[in-house]
C-alpha cells in the first residue's frame, strides 16, 4: 500500500518568513496529494490540493509543487503569520481507490511574533 | 458549501457499553464516507471506508465486529464502538468525499472525542 512520509515534524519560523513542509510517497499510481490543516482539538481543513497533472498549484500565500518522477510535493506558506500555527498534513491517494487518503505524520508549525 | 457534522462532539462511557456517533453530509451527497481515528499528537489512521448501501470496507487490523459501520443514506453514515473499553478512548472523525466521478476532496466532520472510563 502506500506510504507517506513527512518532515520536518516541527518547524517554528518567525513571522513574515516562509514556511516548507515537504511529504514523499511511494506509490508511483497516486494521483491526488492534498494538504490539510489542523489545529488543536479541530477538524483537519483541506487547504490545498494538487493533482498529477499539474506542477504546482498557487493560492495567495500557499502554494504546493509535486515532482511525481522523484515522488514528492511540497507545501509552501510565504509571509507566515500568527495564525498559520497548526499542524499540517499531508496525504496522497489513488483514483480507483474510493479515495482512500493516506497521511502524512504531520508537522507542528510554529510561528513566532 | 462542503459541511460535514458529527454528533455527538464529546461522550463519556462506562466499560462495557455501546457507542453511537453520526456522520452528516449538510450539503452535499456522499456515497462514500470515511472513519479514522486520531490519538494525540498523531497523524489520522483510516479505520475503515463507508459506502452507501453495501457493506462497509475496513483496514487491517480493524475489527468490524468492534466498530460497527452504518452508511444507510447518501447524507448519513454511523460508527457504533460495540462493548467499549479504555483503550477504544480516543478522537474519532469521519469525512465525506463529495458525488461525482472524478471528485476526490475530502470533508472532515468536527471530530468526536470518545472516553471509556
Amino acid at each position: 500500500g502506500e506510504n507517506v512520509e513527512q518532515h520536518p515534524s516541527t518547524l517554528s519560523v518567525q513571522e513574515g518568513d516562509s514556511a516548507v513542509i515537504k511529504c514523499t510517497y511511494s506509490d508511483s499510481a497516486s494521483n491526488y496529494f492534498p494538504w490539510y490543516k489542523q489545529e488543536l482539538g479541530k477538524r483537519p481543513q483541506l487547504i490545498i490540493d494538487i493533482r498529477s497533472n499539474v506542477g504546482e498549484k498557487k493560492d495567495q500565500r500557499i502554494a504546493v509543487t509535486l515532482n511525481k518522477t522523484a515522488k514528492h510535493f511540497s507545501l509552501h506558506i510565504t509571509e507566515t503569520q500568527p495564525e498559520d500555527s497548526a499542524v499540517y498534513f499531508c496525504a496522497a491517494s489513488m483514483a480507483g481507490t474510493a479515495s482512500k487518503l493516506t497521511f502524512g505524520t504531520g508537522t507542528r508549525l510554529q510561528v513566532t511574533l | 458549501g462542503a459541511v460535514v457534522s458529527q454528533h455527538p462532539s464529546r461522550v463519556i462511557c462506562k466499560s462495557g457499553t455501546s457507542v453511537k456517533i453520526e456522520c452528516r453530509s449538510l450539503d452535499f451527497q456522499a456515497t462514500t464516507m470515511f472513519w479514522y481515528r486520531q490519538f494525540p499528537k498523531k497523524s489520522l489512521m483510516l479505520m475503515a471506508t463507508s459506502n452507501e448501501g453495501s457493506k462497509a470496507t475496513y483496514e487491517q487490523g480493524v475489527e468490524k465486529d468492534k466498530f460497527l459501520i452504518n452508511h444507510a443514506s447518501l447524507t448519513l453514515s454511523t460508527l457504533t464502538v460495540t462493548s467499549a473499553h479504555p483503550e477504544d478512548s480516543s478522537f474519532y472523525i469521519c469525512s465525506a468525499r463529495l458525488w461525482a466521478p472524478t471528485q476526490e476532496t475530502q470533508y472532515f466532520g468536527p471530530g468526536t472525542r470518545l472516553l471509556v472510563l
